[in-house]
This record gives structure tokens, sequence and C-alpha cells, in this order.
């Protein structure tokens, strides 16, 4: 079973920053967050991923608080080709598979 | 370079059948795997690769379920005797290695059983 709760859906202004919430209350220390995407009628993408520290690439920022319970991913500057399902998932480093949750559904709107 | 690619990319067949979905990873990926996707819930995990080797095959649902990858690169997932419930996007990844933090993912094949 997955190990995050999300929102099943969000809206966004398009331009503005889309922050999508995750909850991983039983998070252990080993494991990662990760964020992928899903684009309609394609296969999961991946954004970023993160231990305890903020991290940043060209995409998005996530952001995970200091009891590592939950996190915050953010793309500053949501474009409609953002409309997407967006997964969070919790993982150890060195396992294999990535267990998807429902994910949410956000919709960047014009 | 070219991505995961995955054939064919619909297929439909009728109960009682048998199909193959076809996966072609990157190029130099020695992980590979598996997910199957129902409408409205995200990817389930079925079979992992390292190698030619299954290194876990937790996920596949029974044992009308079988995968190969004979050389180490491209993978054959076998459905025998296909049910109504087998219908769902079979989605095909791969990674460099085992460890690697980022799995690419194809387009994935849509399975109709009629």
């Amino acid at each position: 079973d997955a190990k995050t709760t999300q929102p099943p859906s969000m809206d966004c202004a398009e331009g503005r920053a889309a922050n999508l919430p995750c909850n991983h209350s039983t998070i252990s220390g080993n494991e990662y967050v990760y964020w992928y995407r899903q684009i309609h009628s394609q296969g999961p993408q991946y954004i970023i991923h993160g231990l305890k520290n903020n991290e940043t690439n060209e995409m998005a920022s996530l952001i995970i608080t200091e009891d590592r319970k939950s996190s915050t991913l953010i793309l500053p500057h949501a474009t409609l080709r953002d409309t997407a399902v967006y997964y969070c998932i919790v993982r150890p480093n060195r396992d294999d598979k990535i267990i998807f949750g429902k994910g949410t559904r956000l919709h960047i709107l014009p | 370079g070219a991505g995961v690619s995955q054939t064919p990319s619909n297929k439909v067949t009728e109960k009682g059948k048998y199909v193959e979905l076809r996966c072609d990873p990157i190029s130099g990926h020695t992980a590979l795997y598996w997910y199957r996707q129902s409408l409205g819930q995200g990817p389930e995990f079925l079979i992992y690769f390292q190698g030619t080797g299954a290194a876990d095959d937790s996920g596949l649902p029974n044992d009308r379920f079988f995968a190969v990858r004979p050389e180490g690169s491209v993978s054959t997932l076998k459905i025998q005797r296909t049910e109504r419930g087998d219908s769902a996007v079979y989605l095909c990844a791969s990674s460099l290695t085992r460890d690697s933090y980022e799995q690419y993912f194809g387009p994935g094949t849509r399975l109709t059983v009629t």
C-alpha cells in the first residue's frame, strides 16, 4: 500500500506557483521522498526526490518538513502543460519497485 | 536519445486468448520494470528484472502472467487465458542500475479484453 496521502485534485491559475502537499507520517529514516507526474496518455515522469533537505531542479522545488512527515512540491510558474496527475512516493534509496498511490490531479486554469 | 518503447500501443483480444506485450528499454539500462495501471488508479508494480533474471516478481497477480528478458535488454510480458479484468495499461520502465534514482517510463500498451 502507498505510504502517502495526497488530495485527489487541485486547481492552479496559469503563471502562479502550484503547491502540492503530501503527508507521509510513517516515513522511515532511510526512505526518500520522490515525486513523479503523469500527463494524460503518457507514462509517469520523474520530477525530483529528497531525503531531508530541500531540493530544487529545473522542473520544481521540494520542501520537506523538519520532522519529515510531510512535504510540498512547488512548480514555480505553472503552465497549461503542467496539467497532470502528480504522485508523491516514499521509497528506500536502494529499493527497486515504486509503490504509487492515486496522486493529485492538478488542473492548470488559463 | 531514444526512450523506452512499447509495442503494440493498443491490443484488443478476446477472453481466453494469449497475448504478448513487448518493451524495449533505453540502451544500456540494466534494470527493467513492468507496471499495470487500471483506470483512475496509480501504476501497480508487477515484476522487476536486473539483467536477465527476475529479481522481484511479487507483483504478478497469478500464474497466468509471466515475463522474460532473455538477453538482458528487450522484455516480453506474457498473459495466458486473458480475462476481462486484465484490461489495463501495461507500463514498462527502465533505469541505468537498480540503485538509480530515476525510472524512465514508456508510453504503455493499452490492453482490452473483450
